[in-house]
């Protein structure tokens, strides 16, 4: 079984609509976990850090529900330079980060 | 953003021939990670270093070999380049302490 499953999308969405994307997970002791952004051809970028019940940053939430074992990130406000894949990562018990294929999220004008 | 730069940035190769890819990093972090991502793919571990000499396999390691011989650098070397090896190349960083990986642009390499 695959640490996170994340639905691959695409999600496409008008701008300034609010989104949200679920990952859930089987480890049950997982203690944290990170959202990346990925743009089309570029490094993943670290978006934000998830470590107790949730986190928020501006336009972006995350909230983590550990008896249901899913993470969420909430998009609202959507840009067209929020179009990119987002990869739900956990916090690993060893030295590397298991990264899946993502969400890929589309915003149109 | 860790300060991370890889070079080159882009390479065509043929195959049978070695190739040498480096990751540079400015930050002092004590691991370094090789990645490679191919389309359908997510980010697969090639190797990865938690410090100076010290390396280890990940899950696609056969056919490529690393080295670290100081904390800012670590190479990656395809031995003798194969078109399976075509992928874009990322090496990322992370602190000690900490979990979070930061990633370097990435190297697209050809083998033809």
């Amino acid at each position: 079984r695959k640490e996170v499953e994340q639905d691959p999308g695409p999600f496409n969405v008008p701008e300034g609509a609010t989104v949200a994307f679920n990952c859930t997970y089987s480890n049950s002791a997982s203690q944290s976990f990170f959202w990346y952004r990925q743009d089309c051809r570029k490094e993943p970028k670290l978006l934000m850090s998830v470590y107790s019940s949730g986190n928020e940053d501006g336009r972006f939430t995350a909230q983590l529900n550990r008896a249901s074992q899913y993470i969420s990130l909430l998009i609202r406000d959507s840009k067209l330079s929020d179009s990119a894949t987002y990869l739900c990562v956990p916090r690993p018990s060893g030295y590397a980060l298991n990264f899946g294929k993502g969400t890929s999220l589309l915003v149109t004008p | 953003d860790a300060g991370i730069t890889q070079s080159p940035r882009h390479k065509v190769t043929e195959t049978g021939t070695p190739v040498t890819l480096r990751c540079h990093q400015t930050e002092n972090h004590r691991y370094m990670y090789w990645y490679r991502q191919d389309p359908g793919h997510g980010l697969r571990l090639i190797h990865y270093s938690y410090g100076v000499k010290d390396t280890d396999k990940g899950e696609v390691s056969d056919g490529y070999s690393v080295s670290r011989s100081k904390t800012e650098d670590f190479l990656l070397t395809l031995e003798s380049a194969t078109s399976s090896q075509t992928s874009v190349y990322f090496c990322a960083t992370r602190e000690d302490l900490a979990y979070e990986q930061y990633f370097g642009p990435g190297t697209r390499l050809t083998v033809t």
